[in-house]
């Protein structure tokens, strides 16, 4: 199994809203990601776990919550979000961080604010 | 800073033309190298790595692309591209530096006219 789920695949919400997204994998990788994609644009990394701890912030703004309950899965509290937080958000995963490891991608969660 | 590039943001091939996506990186120190696509619509797929040995990477789908450290370089080649091929191509690479974590090139948007 080489696969990364995310969910849910599309989600709409209004700028008062409290959502989450949800990632799972299950090929024992101990690091996961979450990244922002705008159209055309290349993923930009958000937050990085390394064993279930958050070790990388890239100054994401406090409305962008994440969390990993253990080390299968990730969520992306979301809160008081403004349009133009609109995009695709992937959730990445590989064995360890930094050199000689590759990310395995999900679908992506394509969030739409309004 | 570290980074990955990619000069060629939208490159147009009729079907059975050969490809060259150009990638280069700024960092001289250990670099891991990847490539990338994403179909329209989904999500992001490797193509291809690159860890050490081989500087000849060969990939899924009939890609490649070559390492060459005194040029800085990891251009992404198929001899005969299909309409089946087009997509966005990203260039990605971990470099040993203080981030050592993913970054990606700007993409390349590849159009194959049947």
């Amino acid at each position: 199994d080489t696969e990364v789920t995310q969910t849910p695949k599309h989600l709409v919400m209004g700028m008062t809203n409290k959502k989450s997204l949800k990632c799972e994998q299950h090929m024992g990788h101990r690091a996961m990601y979450w990244y922002k994609q705008k159209a055309k644009k290349p993923p930009e990394l958000m937050f990085v776990y390394s064993y279930e701890k958050l070790s990388i912030n890239e100054s994401v703004p406090s409305r962008f919550s994440p969390e990993c309950p253990n080390s299968s899965l990730l969520n992306l509290h979301l809160h008081a979000l403004q349009p133009e937080d609109s995009a695709l958000y992937l959730c990445a995963s590989s064995q360890a961080t930094g050199l000689w490891t590759e990310a395995f991608f999900g679908q992506g969660t394509r969030l739409t604010v309004v | 800073a570290q980074s990955v590039s990619q000069h060629n943001h939208h490159v147009i091939l009729s079907e059975a033309a050969s490809l060259e996506l150009g990638c280069n990186y700024s960092y001289g120190g250990t670099v891991n190298l990847f490539w990338y696509v994403q179909y329209p619509g989904q999500h992001l797929q490797l193509l291809l790595k690159y860890f050490s040995g081989d500087p000849l990477v060969k990939g899924i789908k009939g890609f490649e692309a070559e390492f060459i450290k005194s040029k800085f370089s990891f251009n992404l080649r198929k001899p005969s591209v299909q309409w089946s091929d087009t997509a966005e191509y990203f260039c990605a690479g971990t470099l040993s530096g203080s981030a050592r974590q993913l970054t990606f090139g700007s993409g390349t948007q590849l159009t194959v006219l049947p």
